[in-house]
Order: C-alpha cells, then structure tokens, then sequence
C-alpha cells in the first residue's frame, strides 16, 4: 500500500490569506506532482518534481507555488487564497522507471469563501 | 498534442459485465494506465498496459490496442461498490500523467 500523506484534508479559509498544502511520502520516491481536480472535471497537473531542489510547472496554469527541499516533502504555497482557487487538491508520487505508476494521496479539498 | 476521450457516463446492472472504451491521439507513450476513483477520494490504480493485448486482474481486464488507438477497461460481475469513475491516463517519457476526462459508472441493483 503507498504511503503519501497529505494535509489539511479539508480547509475553509477567506480571501487572501497565504495558505500551504502539505505532502509527504515515504517510499523515497524521487517524482512527486501536484494535480488539481473540480467536482466531476479531469485531474490537471499543476507541478512536478524529478527530485530534491526540482520544479517543473505543469500543463496547466495556477497561481500556486511548490518546493522540494527534501526527497519525501513537496509543499504546495497560495500566497493569496481567492474563491477561484476552490478546488481539490491531489499529491502523488511515481517510481523510478518507464513505468511511472502514480501513488496518489487522500487530497485537500480546498474552499476559499 | 495527446488527446484522450472516454464516454461521460455510463450505466449497468449489478452482477453483469460492463465495457468502458478509451481512445486516444498521441505521437507516443510508455504505457496506458487505468484508475479507480470514488468520489471525493483518491484515484487507486487498477491496470497497465504496455503491450498490444489483454491483461487480467481478477475482476477487472484492461486491453491496448496501439495501432488503433484504442484501449477498454473490461469489469465483471459486477458489484454496487464499483460505482465511481474510471480513469484512462496516458504515461509518457516525460515522466507524467495525461488523464482523460473518466467515466462515471452507476451499478443499478
């Protein structure tokens, strides 16, 4: 069974606060992604990383910022919470390998009022 | 571009055998996965397809077509607790994921 972690599970906070969504795995995976996801709507990634002090915006645009200081820790940065980031917020990692068999974790679900 | 369709929705009757269909554009990929996802939780992986054929996992068989640019998830006898969207995702050499939209399955008792 993987094991990544993420936190909050749910968050209700107000415009323009800076929030950050947590992420840990402990397999040591090196490739860790951030995907968001509305209601019924398909998973977009938003960041990648290939490992520690890697970034990589992904195919879809968004305001938030990431980090990867340390192999299992990928936080996810709002500097500045609006309504149009509702949303869910979904972490994974991938073996090394062609194979890249994503592990996903339980999601954020944000509501920003 | 890799563009990637599965039908929206989709409806079956517990106990049967129910077929979801994935096609695809793409200039080229490693593998084909297929995810399970109830609502409001997680996607879990189900299958992966490298090759051109079947590949069976109790219950659940997935199958690729490349030359087609075809591949469908194949569940039997169904259960009430396989209602949930059905994920069609494309694994390249970049190292990511492109998902398709899903399929929403409702087994109906």
């Amino acid at each position: 069974e993987a094991d990544i972690y993420q936190t909050p599970r749910y968050l209700v906070i107000g415009t323009g606060k800076k929030i950050t969504l947590e992420c840990s795995q402990t397999m040591g995976h090196d490739k860790m992604y951030w995907y968001q996801q509305d209601p019924g709507m398909e998973l977009h990634l938003i960041h990648y990383s290939y490992g520690v002090n890697s970034t990589e915006k992904g195919d879809l645009s968004s305001e938030s910022t990431v980090s990867r200081i340390r192999t299992e820790h990928f936080p996810l940065t709002l500097e500045s919470a609006r309504p149009s980031h509702t949303s869910q917020y979904l972490c994974a990692s991938s073996e090394p390998g062609s194979r890249n068999e994503q592990f996903f974790g339980p999601g954020t679900r944000l509501t920003v009022l | 571009g890799q563009n990637i369709d599965q039908p929206t929705e989709m409806t079956a009757t517990e106990g049967a055998i129910v077929q979801i269909n994935c096609t695809y554009q793409t200039s080229g990929f490693n593998g084909l996965f297929w995810y399970q996802q109830h609502a409001g939780e997680a996607p879990t992986f189900l299958s992966y397809n490298v090759l051109d054929g079947l590949e069976e996992k109790g219950r659940f068989s997935s199958f690729l077509s490349r030359s087609k640019g075809y591949s469908y998830l194949l569940l039997k006898e169904l259960q009430m607790k396989d209602s949930a969207s059905y994920l069609c995702a494309l694994g390249g050499a970049t190292n990511k994921l492109i998902f398709g939209t899903g399929t929403l399955l409702a087994v109906q008792p």
